[in-house]
C-alpha cells in the first residue's frame, strides 16, 4: 500500500514569507498528525485531526501557524510569517482512527528560513 | 504530563558489537512505549512497542526492548549491530488522554564502525 506523501520536500524561504506543505495520509486513516521536528530535537506535535475534526491543537502557534483538512483526506499546513526558528522537518503522519493505531509517517517537509 | 529521556545524543558501536540505547520514562500511570527508528531523509518507521502485555518486547530488524518498572526504563537493545542500523533512534511515550499523542525524546544518532 501506498505510504504517507508529503510535498514539497524541501522548502527554502526568507523570513516573514509564507509557506504552505501538503499531506496525503494512508488511504482509509482517519487520523491525521502533522508534527515539527527542530535539528537536534524529537517531533513535536502540532496539530491532530480525527476526520476534519481538530483534536488537538494545543501546541500549534496559532498567531503565525494553521492547517486544515477539509474533506478529511488531505491535509495543508500554513506557516504565515516564517520566522527563522521556524527552520524545520515538518512531518506528517497518519492512523486509523482509535487510541491505539500505529502512526504511519511520511518522509517531511525540510523548511529553511533565511 | 509523560516524558522521555534519551541518555546519550550519540552512541558510536563496531559491527558485531551489541547496541544499547537508553531511555527512561516518567508516567504516573503505567505508560505506552515505543521505539521509532529515523533513516537520513526519511520519515520515522516503528521499530517495536510496550503496551503493557509481555516486559521483553520484540521488533523488526533483531531490536528488542525490556520494560522495567522499578528503574521506569525501556532500553533498546540489538545482540549484534549491522551497519544498515545507523541512524536515529527515538524512543516516545503515548499520552494518556486518548488522543493517541506521541511525546518523543531527543533522539539518539547511532554510528557503526567497522
Amino acid at each position: 500500500e501506498a505510504g504517507v506523501a508529503q510535498s514539497p520536500r524541501y522548502k527554502i524561504i526568507e523570513k516573514r514569507q509564507s509557506v504552505a506543505f501538503w499531506c496525503n495520509p494512508i488511504s482509509g486513516h482517519a487520523t491525521l498528525y502533522w508534527y515539527q521536528q527542530i535539528l537536534g530535537q524529537g517531533p513535536k506535535l502540532l496539530i491532530q485531526f480525527q476526520n476534519n475534526g481538530v483534536v488537538d491543537d494545543s501546541q500549534l502557534p496559532k498567531d503565525r501557524f494553521s492547517a486544515e483538512r477539509l474533506k478529511g483526506v488531505d491535509s495543508t499546513l500554513k506557516i504565515q510569517p516564517a520566522k527563522l526558528e521556524d527552520s524545520a522537518v515538518y512531518l506528517c503522519a497518519s492512523s486509523l482512527a482509535g487510541s491505539s493505531n500505529e502512526q504511519f509517517f511520511g518522509p517531511g517537509t525540510r523548511l529553511t528560513v533565511l | 504530563a509523560q516524558s522521555v529521556t534519551q541518555l546519550g545524543s550519540h552512541v558510536s558501536v563496531s559491527e558485531g558489537a551489541l547496541v544499547l540505547l537508553r531511555c527512561n520514562y516518567s508516567s504516573s500511570v503505567p505508560p505506552y512505549l515505543f521505539w521509532y527508528v529515523q533513516y537520513p531523509n526519511q520519515g520515522l518507521q516503528l521499530l517495536l512497542k510496550y503496551t503493557s502485555a509481555a516486559t521483553l518486547v520484540k521488533g523488526i530488524n533483531g531490536f528488542e526492548a525490556e520494560f522495567k518498572k522499578s528503574e521506569t526504563s525501556f532500553h533498546l537493545t540489538k545482540p549484534s549491530a549491522h551497519m544498515s542500523d545507523a541512524a536515529e533512534y527515538f524512543c516516545a511515550v503515548r499520552d494518556t488522554g486518548g488522543g493517541n499523542k506521541l511525546t518523543f525524546g531527543t533522539g539518539t544518532q547511532l554510528k557503526v564502525e567497522l
